[in-house]
């Protein structure tokens, strides 16, 4: 089966950059969206088709998909960061979400 | 405003069955690809099951069998009917609005979810 391999977290200290990756062969191939979660709430769509941001997402959200890995780059962390992301691609009519990666914001 | 608001979700027995709804409002649900998605308690995110605008419908291993998709146009309304329900279902089940014209793309709307407890 398909899978998308993330890191279980990620620590940034404020102000700095986080890089969550994405990983599987040749994931540069397929179009990655990411989501971003906040405990009880729904996921939210923070990057589109590997590198675009919808409307209202910050310009310090960024993505990018090369190779074996995506990865969402969050500049400038903020504690209101701090959430679970997760990957997605799809597969054939198959949908796949990576594990999942805790951003923590120290 | 475009919204997702879901519903009938529950305690119920291992065994049994349950459907789930998702209202849509601000957009047609015929118009576009569906999914729902579920997560366990402290899990992570896993699909279930998706109907193209066309209305082919795809399910995940796990479920194949014994899920069913499907849609009301006029109500604009998308379900989820659980059949043999068990324990390892237990989730907060999302249904979610795929935003791309021709589907398999990325999802720009999602429910509030809704509990489901599988559990004697």
């Amino acid at each position: 089966s398909y899978e998308l391999t993330q890191p279980l977290s990620v620590s940034v200290a404020l102000g700095q950059t986080a890089r969550i990756t994405c990983g599987r062969k040749n994931i540069g191939s397929k179009n990655v969206h990411w989501y971003q979660q906040k405990p009880g709430q729904a996921p939210m769509l923070v990057i589109y088709r590997d590198s675009n941001r919808p409307s209202g997402i910050p310009e310090r959200f960024s993505g990018s998909n090369s190779g074996n890995t995506a990865t969402l780059t969050i500049s400038r962390a903020q504690a209101g960061d701090e959430a679970d992301y997760y990957c997605q691609v799809w597969d054939s009519s198959t949908l796949v979400f990576g594990g999942g990666t805790k951003l923590i914001v120290l | 405003e475009m919204q997702l608001v879901e519903s009938g979700g529950g305690l119920i027995q291992p065994g049994g069955s349950l459907r789930l709804a998702c209202a849509a409002s601000g957009f047609t649900v015929s118009s576009n690809y569906m999914i729902w998605v579920r997560q366990a308690p402290g899990k992570g995110l896993a699909w279930v099951s998706v109907v193209y605008s066309g209305g082919s419908a795809y399910y995940a291993d796990s479920v194949k069998g014994r899920f069913t998709i499907s849609r009301d146009n006029f109500k604009n309304t998308l379900y989820l009917q659980m059949n043999s329900l068990r324990a390892e279902d237990t989730a907060v089940y999302f249904c979610a609005r795929d935003w791309g014209p021709d589907g398999l793309d990325a999802f720009d709307i999602w429910g509030q979810g809704t509990m489901v407890t599988v559990s004697s």
